[in-house]
């Protein structure tokens, strides 16, 4: 079935460098990918998403790649914060569907 | 506007026992969700709604029921609970297909304990 490969589950940065996390999906016809935090003992929330007609999308400190014909995309963050440090999954539309399907989560940790 | 709200946020259940858990939003939307949150494994779907008086399965189905009797509430239901279905359970919803967003909106998430 359809899967979402995200890379690394973990990474550690010091305050004010970037950080990339990677994501890999299976079905070509996934059209729609969103990157959403996740704060300790919170819920998701999204921080920027990407449709499959853009290559690229950025707002402030945070962009995503995509690269459709590799089938995979990448969240950048720049200049690193203490609180940018929280769990971070991407996710895939299945298909042209309204379900999604979620990475297994990169937990990032930025030391001042 | 509260968004996306779930009752209740905690709870311990022994195994064989059964409860409801209720999702609610009052942002007019179309599609609601339920998914499980456990470690290492992201978020997967459970049940999911497209309107008012439908549901249908997502990718880990059994041993949950789900209904969809007014358009802005979704209940999960736990027939005969048992240890594997402890988890962190969060609801979403997102407005119809085809307009300005395809952002799925998460609920605060329910705690379940399976002794």
């Amino acid at each position: 079935g359809e899967n979402v490969e995200q890379h690394p589950s973990t990474l550690s940065v010091q305050e004010g460098d970037s950080a990339v996390i990677k994501c890999t999906y299976s079905d070509s016809a996934s059209n729609y990918f969103p990157w959403y935090k996740q704060e300790l003992g919170k819920r998701p929330q999204l921080i920027i998403d990407i449709r499959s007609n853009v290559g690229e999308k950025k707002d402030q400190r945070i962009a995503v790649t995509l690269n459709k014909t590799a089938k995979h995309f990448s969240l950048h963050i720049t200049e690193t914060q203490p609180e940018d440090s929280a769990v971070y999954f991407c996710a895939a539309s299945k298909g042209n569907t309204d379900k999604l399907i979620f990475g297994t989560g990169t937990r990032l940790q930025v030391f001042p | 506007n509260a968004g996306v709200t779930q009752t209740p946020k905690f709870r311990v259940l022994k195994t064989g026992q059964s409860m409801t858990l209720l999702c609610a939003q009052d942002m007019n939307h179309e599609y609601m969700y339920w998914y499980r949150q456990d470690p290492g494994m992201g978020l997967r779907l459970i049940h999911y709604s497209v309107g008012e008086g439908t549901t249908a399965k997502g990718e880990v189905p059994d041993g949950y029921n789900v209904s969809r009797l007014k358009k802005q509430n979704f209940l999960l239901g736990l027939e005969s609970a048992a240890p594997s279905q402890t988890s962190v359970y969060f609801c979403a919803s997102k407005p119809l297909a085809g307009g300005w967003t395809d952002t799925q909106y998460f609920g605060p998430g329910t705690r379940l304990t399976v002794l």
